[in-house]
């Protein structure tokens, strides 16, 4: 079985300060990947960054990159120079391989900007 | 707009209704996934279809059921409605069985059973 743990309470940021969000996993498949999805108020899950299994080096998309540590089995999202924007629920999920090719997410992470 | 359609986007109904939630997956993609967000549970997994046949089954009440049509739009049936149904229904597509291309959602059918 694969499992998504994401432990932090309500997180806060001070505006253009970077954050990281804690995720870490546990599945027993050799082949998987990770991902991580922001949820503003408005209810959308929105795409940020993927992470291979296989991938060597970690993954970056603009201000969002992924602190990927395969033998803690963890993958922490850190956000960069962070905006009002970012205000939202953060949530990380992963795929396995196989029958397991569906999504498991954590229960989330509220993350909040100050200005 | 992430090419994933549903709806309705909202839909109150009373306890022991039926309701209908639609699909249409992201053009290309064969996969559709059901996901339900309750404040409770947070986000689970229904069930995955995959060119029309069934591929994974999560934790989907009996009461429920879908489907996937040859034109790859998908249906969540949701019967017998109770209280604790009222939740947030995603339905997310990819382009192959085993969402080798990552995921992409819908913006969520917002279901109130009264």
């Amino acid at each position: 079985a694969q499992k998504i743990t994401q432990t932090q309470p309500g997180m806060f940021v001070q505006e253009k300060e970077a954050v990281t969000l804690d995720c870490t996993y546990d599945t027993s498949d050799q082949s998987y990947g990770l991902f991580w999805y922001k949820q503003p108020s408005s209810g959308e899950m929105i795409f940020l960054i993927y992470q291979g299994s296989y991938d060597e080096q970690n993954a970056t998309e603009g201000r969002y990159s992924l602190n990927f540590q395969k033998a803690r089995k963890s993958a922490n999202l850190v956000i960069s120079a962070s905006q009002l924007g970012d205000s939202a629920m953060y949530f990380c999920a992963m795929r396995g391989a196989g029958a397991n090719s569906k999504l498991t997410f954590g229960k989330g992470i509220t993350l909040s900007v100050r200005p | 707009d992430s090419g994933v359609t549903q709806t309705p986007k909202h839909l109150i109904t009373a306890t022991g209704q039926r309701v209908t939630l639609r699909c249409s997956p992201r053009s290309g993609d064969l996969s559709v996934y059901w996901y339900q967000q309750s404040l409770d549970q947070g986000l689970q997994f229904l069930i995955q279809y995959y060119n029309g046949e069934e591929r994974a089954k999560g934790n989907i009440l009996e009461r429920f059921s879908a489907q996937q049509f040859p034109d790859l739009h998908s249906e969540l049936n949701l019967s017998s409605l109770e209280l604790g149904d009222s939740a947030l229904y995603f339905c997310a597509s990819s382009r192959t069985l085993h969402g080798k291309y990552g995921y992409t959602f819908g913006s969520g059918t917002r279901l109130t059973v009264v």
